[in-house]
């Protein structure tokens, strides 16, 4: 069975503090992992894509990383800033495609504390 | 439009009472796509439309629940008789070409369904 699981489900740090989030999948075959950003209220904004052959990505503060071996990806978002307190999303895709070839994580809610 | 948009935002209904949950799309996206959110769970996909029509309606959790597309543009996701179980974000996306694999879904902001 495809599952994506994400840690912790919860973090709280302080502004300024660096912080780790982790997503490990079972999604066979792989296709690309996503991470995106849900702000309170909003639908999920897309961070960064992550395909096979890419080990990692940078997208300012936020740098996501993926070792397709041990199927693992972890977003590291550097210097936090208050407005990054949000729910971040893994999404894996299977090569199958289509639009049930998603499997969604639960989420990280990370709230960054002044 | 500049975004996903999906209206209500929130909507409060009694049980037993029918809603129409509405996602207009970004302008040229073929495919769109009605997930749910219940609290402190994943992302649940409900249905795909390409166009106007629908190749997957396989996350539908029952008969209560359909939905339709005009146009190519706006859809409608309605449940029927609702039940509390239904309380949930109901989320709409929209991509330029069918399938995750290759294009970005965009999301809207979600409507806030609930059932009393």
């Amino acid at each position: 069975k495809n599952q994506v699981e994400q840690s912790p489900q919860s973090l709280i740090i302080l502004e300024g503090k660096n912080c780790t989030l982790q997503c490990n999948y079972t999604v066979s075959p792989f296709s690309n992992l996503r991470w995106y950003k849900q702000d309170t209220g909003r639908g999920p904004v897309s961070l960064t894509i992550m395909t096979f052959s890419e080990n990692t990505k940078s997208n300012g503060r936020y740098t996501a990383t993926l070792d397709a071996d041990t199927k693992q990806s972890s977003l590291h978002i550097t210097a936090s800033q208050l407005s990054d307190s949000a729910s971040y999303i893994c999404v894996v895709s299977h090569s199958g495609g289509g639009a049930d070839g998603l499997t969604f994580g639960k989420g990280t809610h990370l709230i960054i504390q002044p | 439009g500049a975004g996903v948009s999906q209206s209500p935002s929130n909507k409060v209904t009694e049980k037993g009472k029918d809603v129409e949950l509405r996602c207009d799309p970004i302008s040229g996206h073929t495919a769109l796509y009605w997930y749910r959110q219940s609290l402190g769970q994943g992302l649940e996909f409900l249905i795909y439309f390409q166009g106007n029509s629908a190749p997957d309606k396989s996350g539908l959790p029952s008969d209560r629940f359909s939905a339709e597309r005009t146009g190519g543009s706006v859809s409608t996701l309605t449940i029927q008789r609702t039940q509390q179980e239904d309380s949930a974000v109901y989320l709409c996306a929209s991509s330029l070409v069918e399938g995750w694999m290759n294009t970005e879904a965009f999301f809207g902001q979600g409507t806030r369904l609930t059932v009393v």
